[in-house]
């Protein structure tokens, strides 16, 4: 089975830049998309976007140019770095395996933006 | 982008009873490649999100047959057929088709009466 674990700090100040690292387990992170998502506290799912290790990427373009995910095949890992927080950024972030159609999730991180 | 819109957003409903939510998307999810990306997600509390189903009607390994997907175009179902305590939750349906971004429903809040 597929695992996949979000790691990364879980407060960060306004204006810095939010990064967390999501490790994948029994499958190789080549060849694949990988997703990130993110969840306000009591609200709905927002898609944040995805990359491969090809260098494909798609983001959201509500989030403008602040976003960017990376894979990297030597650890078996991708990244998600969210420059110049605001408190709107506060969010349970979930790694995901899959592009259209998104199959395994990790268990989520709580991000908080704040001072 | 494509908006989802879910409904009912609350689904109170009697153990044993059937229900069904409703997912309707403000453009064709018909893919060029001709599939049909209309995913729906499970969240039971305090849990991240799993997937039931994808491309419409396909049941993910481990999902119980009780759970069914239909649909076609911009219209689309998913079925509880007997509902079971372990099925409270939020379920959203997701579209896969057009992005970016891949988009949501706001998401129907399942309950046991």
């Amino acid at each position: 089975q597929v695992r996949l674990q979000e790691s990364g700090p879980g407060l960060v100040k306004p204006s810095e830049t939010l990064s967390l690292t999501c490790t994948v387990s029994r499958v190789s992170v080549s060849g694949e998309y990988w997703t990130w998502i993110r969840q306000p506290p009591g609200k709905g799912l927002e898609w944040i976007g995805y990359a491969a290790n090809n260098g494909a990427t798609s983001y959201n373009p509500s989030l403008n140019s602040r976003v960017s995910i990376s894979v990297d095949t030597s650890k078996n890992e991708f990244a998600l770095k969210l420059r110049s927080v605001t408190a709107a950024d506060t969010a349970v972030y979930y790694c995901a395996k899959g592009r259209s159609t998104p199959n395994y999730w990790g268990q989520g991180t709580l991000v908080t933006v704040s001072s | 982008d494509v908006v989802m819109t879910q409904s009912p957003l609350s689904l109170p409903v009697t153990l044993g009873q059937p229900a069904s939510i409703s997912c309707r998307s403000s453009q064709s999810l018909v893919h060029s490649d001709g599939h049909t990306y209309l995913n729906w997600f499970q969240q039971r509390p305090g849990q991240s999100p799993r997937r039931l189903i994808y491309e419409v009607f396909n049941r993910d390994s481990g999902v119980p047959n009780r759970f069914s997907g239909s649909g076609s175009g911009t219209d689309f179902t998913l079925k509880i057929d007997r509902v079971e305590a372990e099925d409270v939750g939020v379920y959203y349906c997701m579209q896969g088709t057009h992005w970016p971004p891949l988009t949501f429903g706001q998401g129907t809040r399942l309950e046991i009466k």
